[in-house]
């Protein structure tokens, strides 16, 4: 466990909101990881961070930003959400040098109206 | 084609019986794999990786891992109750930190 923590853990919000979802580790991981989760597709990419600073484009990053300040924040912003961001929010981390094993936070679960 | 795949189930097995799940994955050159178990609600906890060909055991649980085949399988002996949960795939291409990808999972249910 990498002790990782989520907040807000659920949240409700209008379609064309901004909403920010913190992903917090204690672990010191290099790596921290934004994915999402619904029925039918499983966990999906949607922006990863290799080091402060540094972020990267997953598989459905459209719609979605990320900023990593801290070595242990990592943040997920939706600029105006849409329906269709409604989800499970995870976040992962690993530590980097080989192995890659991915430890995952609580999850946050979104619902956009 | 999707780059990892699982029967969906749901698998039933008494308790006290074997689980065998599988998983196949599209890339030749994936180098990890990992099972994760996923309780309803909760979210993904690993317990099991492996990276080469083989078996690896852990308790009772079991990977097998045939990257000729493309190919990777989880086996829980003596399962119990506490086992019901779906079942995670997740295969990472090329040694990299981003190529990560998760099958859709297999729901399993141990009726005791």
């Amino acid at each position: 466990d990498a002790g990782i923590t989520q907040s807000p853990r659920h949240k409700v919000t209008e379609t064309g909101t901004p909403v920010t979802l913190r992903c917090h580790q204690t672990e010191n991981h290099r790596y921290m990881y934004w994915y999402r989760q619904d029925p039918g597709h499983g966990l999906r990419l949607i922006h990863y961070s290799y080091g402060v600073k540094d972020t990267d484009k997953g598989e459905v990053s459209d719609g979605y930003s990320v900023s990593r300040s801290k070595t242990e924040d990592f943040l997920l912003t939706l600029e105006s959400a849409t329906s269709s961001q409604t989800s499970v929010y995870f976040c992962a981390t690993y530590r980097g040098g080989g192995l890659y094993e991915q430890y995952f936070g609580p999850g946050t679960r979104l619902t956009v109206t | 084609q999707k780059e990892v795949e699982q029967n969906s189930g749901p698998l039933s097995v008494p308790e006290g019986a074997i689980a065998s799940l599988n998983c196949t994955y599209s890339d030749r050159g994936s180098q990890s794999f990992f099972w994760y178990r996923q309780y309803s609600g909760k979210s993904p906890e690993l317990i099991m990786s492996i990276y080469s060909n083989g078996d690896k055991e852990d308790g009772r649980f079991t990977a097998q891992l045939n990257k000729a085949s493309q190919y990777v399988s989880l086996l829980i002996r003596d399962s119990q109750p506490s086992d019901s949960a779906t079942y995670l795939c997740a295969v990472n291409r090329g040694n990299t930190g981003n190529q990560f990808y998760f099958g859709t999972g297999t729901s399993l249910t141990v009726i005791p």
